[in-house]
């Protein structure tokens, strides 16, 4: 079966230091990945997806990055935090034909 | 663009009561459509979605969402609840063919007993 990993849980770092979280899925092979994040009292916004290997588009302009160095692996970097990237964030996937996304249990993210 | 609009910040209910969310959304084509539910410090749940067809879809743990284009509405009903029911709900629109998702900011439901 599909399963979908996501690390750390939880996470307290300061401003200014860097970033990476890290996703990767399971039982599954060409799997669309997307990053999202939830900030307190909103809801989630879509921030990076990727169809593949290497490609990765940006749904909105910030601090953060990703990479997809592997099929099944999907990581949130930031070579610099804000206050502002606090917030919970979730990795999910589908694949293209199929008709649910699933999430991980997403990280915690607290900026100090 | 899309957007999602869930109106209730948080709901009380009490256990055995009905609960109905609201959510409306803004989507130039036929949408996709979810309700998703979020226990603390979890990740996200698929209760239901609608894609076509029937507009009264059926989910998980006893609720039913009806997709009303008219209203462009797609609020999501549940006829007793639960104490476990309290979570975090979110309503989301897709286009067809990905899970570029926007979803509303959603709704936090608290039963009482």
């Amino acid at each position: 079966s599909q399963t979908i990993h996501q690390w750390p849980a939880t996470l307290v770092q300061p401003v200014g230091s860097p970033l990476s979280l890290e996703c990767t899925v399971e039982g599954t092979s060409n799997p669309n990945l997307y990053w999202y994040r939830q900030a307190a009292g909103r809801g989630l916004q879509l921030l990076f997806y990727s169809v593949g290997i290497g490609q990765i588009s940006s749904e909105v302009p910030q601090n953060l990055s990703a990479s997809r160095p592997q099929d099944r692996q999907f990581i949130l970097s930031s070579k610099k935090l804000l206050l502002s990237d606090s917030g919970f964030y979730l990795c999910a996937w589908e694949t293209g034909g199929s008709t649910e996304a699933f999430f991980g249990q997403g990280t915690r993210l607290t900026v100090v | 663009a899309q957007s999602v609009t869930q109106p209730d910040i948080h709901i009380t209910v009490s256990e055995g009561a009905s609960l109905e969310l609201r959510c409306n959304y803004s989507y130039g084509a036929t949408p996709y459509l979810f309700w998703y539910v979020q226990s603390p410090g979890q990740g996200l749940q698929l209760l239901l979605k609608y894609f076509s067809g029937d507009t009264l879809v059926q989910g998980i743990k006893g609720f039913e969402a009806e997709f009303k284009r008219s209203q462009s509405s797609f609020n999501l009903r549940k006829p007793s609840v639960h104490w476990s029911d309290a979570a975090e709900y979110f309503c989301a629109v897709g286009a067809h063919g990905d899970y570029k998702l926007s979803f509303g900011a959603g709704t936090t439901v608290t039963v009482r007993a």
